[in-house]
């Protein structure tokens, strides 16, 4: 099994629309967690860190389930900007292989 | 506002080459770590330097050595070029390795081995 494993998509999904990524990790001993934005032939961007209550920054949302030992990504509102691919992090230094999202008009 | 640094963005290498790799930062970060990315599998860690002056493997450290030059550069050298590594080679810096640190990417090397 991955230490990190995310659903690769694609999802492709209309503007507006409202649309949400898991990510599972096998080690539960994970302390910090993170989602990256990378554009294509770009380099990922820190998207969101994942606190252990859940976190919010305008139009996305992070949560972190312990017990399930995953995390999750909600993008409300879809941007045509919000197309690419998002990675999830855990303990700073495991990638998993990126969700790519696609929002059409 | 530079951050960090990679040097070459692009190589072309005959298998057995060598190559040395620059990254640099600006941010006065203490952690910096390699990473490899190809297509359908993610970044994979390579090496990381926690501090000046001390180096780890990561996941997929053969074929490649690393110098932690001073706290602003980390190198990554490949001895003896394979096809197998052909791929995007990223650097990284954060502020420290443990604890909850995002890292800052530099854009990439892409490297083709023939």
């Amino acid at each position: 099994r991955k230490e990190v494993e995310q659903d690769p998509g694609p999802f492709n999904v209309p503007e507006g629309a409202t649309v949400a990524f898991n990510c599972t990790y096998s080690n539960s001993a994970s302390q910090s967690f993170f989602w990256y934005r990378q554009d294509c032939r770009k380099e990922p961007k820190l998207l969101m860190s994942v606190y252990s209550s859940g976190n919010e920054d305008g139009r996305f949302t992070a949560q972190l389930n312990r017990a399930s030992q995953y995390i999750s990504l909600l993008i409300r509102d879809s941007k045509l900007s919000d197309s690419a691919t998002y990675l999830c992090v855990v303990n700073a230094m495991r990638f998993g292989a990126g969700t790519r999202l696609t929002v059409k008009p | 506002n530079a951050g960090v640094t990679q040097t070459p963005k692009f190589q072309v290498l005959k298998t057995g080459q060598s190559m040395t790799l620059q990254c640099a930062q600006d941010m006065n970060h203490n952690s910096m770590y390699w990473y490899r990315q190809d297509p359908g599998m993610g970044l994979r860690l390579i090496y990381y330097s926690a501090s000046e002056g001390t180096t780890d493997k990561g996941e997929v450290p053969n074929g490649y050595n690393v110098s932690r030059l001073n706290k602003r550069e980390f190198s990554l050298r490949l001895e003896s070029a394979a096809p197998s590594q052909t791929s995007v080679y990223f650097c990284a810096s954060s502020s420290y390795q443990a604890g909850n640190q995002p890292q800052h990417f530099g854009d990439g090397t892409r490297l083709s081995i023939l």
